[in-house]
């Protein structure tokens, strides 16, 4: 079954603790996003990377960091400098032979308790 | 730099009448442009895509969307509205070499019966 899988779907934080969300694609799409939605905010672009070992800041990285060491993997560290990290968090990747399209994961949903 | 603005948070129709969901957009380059559809706790489905063939683009359940760059708008539309499209849409604009999206703030709608 081909795709985007995301996990967990539900994930608890606790006070100073860094938390990871996994992304994973058997779509061998190069490109690789980390979104977050708030209600009523859209979605707003944490990392990216266009290739294996590269990355880049998006719009709101602070408390964030990413890592690429394989095609298929693009995992979002949520880190303790993060002082709001309840959102939903999308990964998407981007095909090149689709007119530059983007397909979301079904997301994970981060609470602090 | 790009934007896109969605009119009205919150559309409500009565099954089988018109959808209009609004959005403009501005984009320093020639822009593509899509709507996606999410239903609560899911990722984002693509709805259609505008990437400079046809002005009118036609996509999955119905809807279709028209490029009308003189008004920088790519409002989407669907003839009769059917209690399953009751769902938050948003616009989006990619653009630029790393083909970021830019998102709407999304539209509420609601289908009543």
């Amino acid at each position: 079954d081909g795709g985007i899988t995301q996990s967990p779907k539900y994930l608890f934080r606790k006070e100073g603790q860094n938390v990871t969300l996994s992304c994973e694609q058997n779509l061998n799409h190069d490109a690789m996003y980390w979104y977050r939605q708030d209600p009523g905010q859209g979605l707003r672009l944490i990392y990216y990377s266009q290739i294996v070992n590269d990355f880049q800041k998006g719009d709101i990285a602070e408390g964030y960091s990413v890592s690429r060491e394989k095609k298929e993997s693009f995992p979002l560290t949520v880190t303790s400098a993060q002082k709001n990290p309840t959102a939903f968090y999308l990964c998407a990747t981007r095909d090149r032979a689709n007119q530059e399209t983007q397909y979301f994961g079904p997301g994970t949903r981060l609470l602090v308790l | 730099a790009q934007s896109v603005t969605q009119l009205g948070s919150h559309v409500s129709v009565s099954e089988g009448a018109l959808v209009l969901l609004r959005c403009n957009y501005s984009s320093s380059v020639p822009p593509y442009l899509f709507w996606y559809v999410q239903y609560p706790n899911q990722g984002l489905q693509l709805l259609l895509k505008y990437t400079s063939a046809a002005t009118l683009v036609k996509g999955i359940n119905g809807f279709e969307a028209e490029f009308k760059k003189s008004e920088t708008s790519f409002h989407l539309t669907k003839p009769s509205a059917h209690m399953s499209d009751a769902a938050e849409y948003f616009c989006a604009v990619s653009g630029g070499s790393n083909y970021k999206l830019t998102f709407g703030k999304g539209t509420l709608l609601t289908v009543n019966p």
